[in-house]
């Protein structure tokens, strides 16, 4: 089967340094996504990566690894703003897109 | 402002009805998705349009049916529908369908009660 996975919750301190990790096994791949989703709205695009390294986008950064079918995404300087649910999916040899469940991140102050 | 729009916001039917939702997009692009998304589990594709032509169809009951009359325009056609239904339905579309340009912006999504 393919999966992605992501912990499901995860807690931090406005102004501080956050990773989420996304591990992933699909039939191939053809990038990577991340999407955060404020609760009630749309997903909103993030980040996309398709080769190994880090892509850095001002506060937030995404690293691929695809020998280790392994992404994270980094974000700096917390903000109360920053609560959300942030998503990782990834494209496989089809272009079927494979989603995670999510990880909802909490900012407290 | 996403340029995906959908209507309608909310959405009560009973098991009998017949209902249609719809969503446009106003960003010139190829590829139309619907969604289902559900409390604490991921993102469900349904259906996939590129360029007007299903491209996917991830084993949907028939309760559900799309149509595509152009590249702007999707509906997601419902009747006889269950309770385990209700959930949050997303549209969305990207410039392309696979690769770089697949980033997909969604609209607001339809929140669906069956009753």
């Amino acid at each position: 089967g393919q999966n992605i996975d992501q912990p499901t919750e995860m807690t931090a301190t406005e102004g501080a340094i956050v990773q989420i990790n996304c591990t992933y096994q699909t039939s191939g791949f053809n990038g990577l996504f991340w999407y955060q989703q404020h609760a009630g709205e749309a997903p909103t695009f993030l980040s996309y990566n398709v080769l190994d390294g880090l892509e850095e986008k001002g506060r937030f950064s995404s690293f691929l690894s695809r020998s280790k079918g392994y992404s994270y995404l980094l974000l700096k300087e917390l903000q109360m703003k920053d609560s959300a649910s942030y998503l990782c999916a990834v494209t496989n040899s089809n272009y079927q897109l494979i989603w995670g469940a999510g990880t909802k991140l909490i900012i407290k102050p | 402002e996403t340029g995906v729009t959908q209507t309608p916001r909310h959405l009560v039917m009973g098991m009998t009805n017949k209902k249609s939702l719809k969503c446009e997009q106003h960003l010139g692009h190829n590829a139309m998705y619907w969604y289902k998304q559900s409390a604490k589990k991921p993102l469900e594709l349904m259906f996939v349009y590129n360029f007007k032509e299903q491209t996917e169809n991830n084993s949907v009951p028939s309760r559900f049916s799309p149509e595509c009359p152009n590249s702007s325009h999707l509906f997601l056609h419902l009747h006889t529908l269950q309770p385990e239904d209700s959930a949050l339905y997303l549209c969305a579309s990207s410039q392309d369908y696979g690769g770089r340009w697949s980033e997909q912006y969604f609209g607001p999504g339809t929140r669906l009660t069956v009753t």
